[in-house]
């Protein structure tokens, strides 16, 4: 499966933009970059996700690299509600499974 | 439109007791996906369905895990016998396939099923 490096954890303040680093230097050409988080004690959630271009949604902006070997997941104005792990995952398609290869995720804190 | 529905939400047993986990899929949603998080990890699938087939069960301690999703709508996990280091969170997840590629499509979670044993 293709990694995904992400640092451990990341502070914020609340009303402040963060940006959420993700490595995927072994990322394949038809590997998407998706985004989930998870709040405390529920599921994870899907945030967004991206192949080449920039994209954007309610939820935040994912921006890619043109080498496609990193991303930043950022989000505009953090709230106390966006503290989660957030998961970066390069979609992993082999023998028609869909799976979700989750790693250790980013555990985001927001300051009041 | 209603989520993906678990039950129960805790549970502790003794080892070597068995347990069951039920997972009711976002209504339509033809993939059905078993995760198991223990604390401090990120999710690790166990088991994926496509309808009432199974797709990918590669992760699944077969010895002790059983699942089965008969009528290809709600599933059942199984742990029998449970061991200590089956304490975790029992992630359910379900996906609409066949609208976009498969690397693309979301899946949603449930809330998960938070197993200890004893």
């Amino acid at each position: 499966d293709a990694k995904t490096t992400q640092p451990n954890s990341m502070e914020s303040n609340e009303e402040e933009p963060v940006h959420l680093p993700c490595n995927h230097s072994t990322i394949s050409g038809t590997d998407y970059i998706h985004w989930y988080r998870q709040l405390p004690s529920q599921g994870p959630e899907y945030v967004i996700h991206g192949l080449t271009s920039n994209v954007n949604n309610r939820m935040a902006s994912l921006a890619i690299a043109e080498d496609r070997k990193s991303s930043t997941l950022i989000l505009h104005r953090a709230t106390l509600r966006d503290a989660a792990v957030y998961y970066c995952i390069l979609r992993d398609v082999v023998q028609g499974a869909q799976k979700l290869v989750f790693g250790q995720g980013t555990r985001l804190t927001i300051n009041p | 439109e209603a989520g993906v529905a678990q039950s129960p939400r805790y549970k502790i047993i003794e080892k070597r007791q068995s347990v069951a986990f039920w997972c009711n899929p976002i209504s339509g949603h033809a993939t059905l996906y078993w995760y198991q998080q223990i604390l401090g990890q990120g999710p690790k699938l166990l088991i994926q369905f496509q309808n009432n087939g199974v797709v990918d069960d590669s992760q699944l301690p077969k010895d002790r895990f059983s699942a089965e999703r008969l009528k290809g709508v709600d599933s059942t996990l199984k742990i029998q016998p449970a061991k200590l280091e089956d304490s975790a969170v029992y992630l359910c997840a379900s996906s609409l396939v066949g609208r976009v590629r498969l690397n693309q499509e979301t899946q949603y979670f449930g809330p998960g099923t938070r197993l200890l044993v004893l």
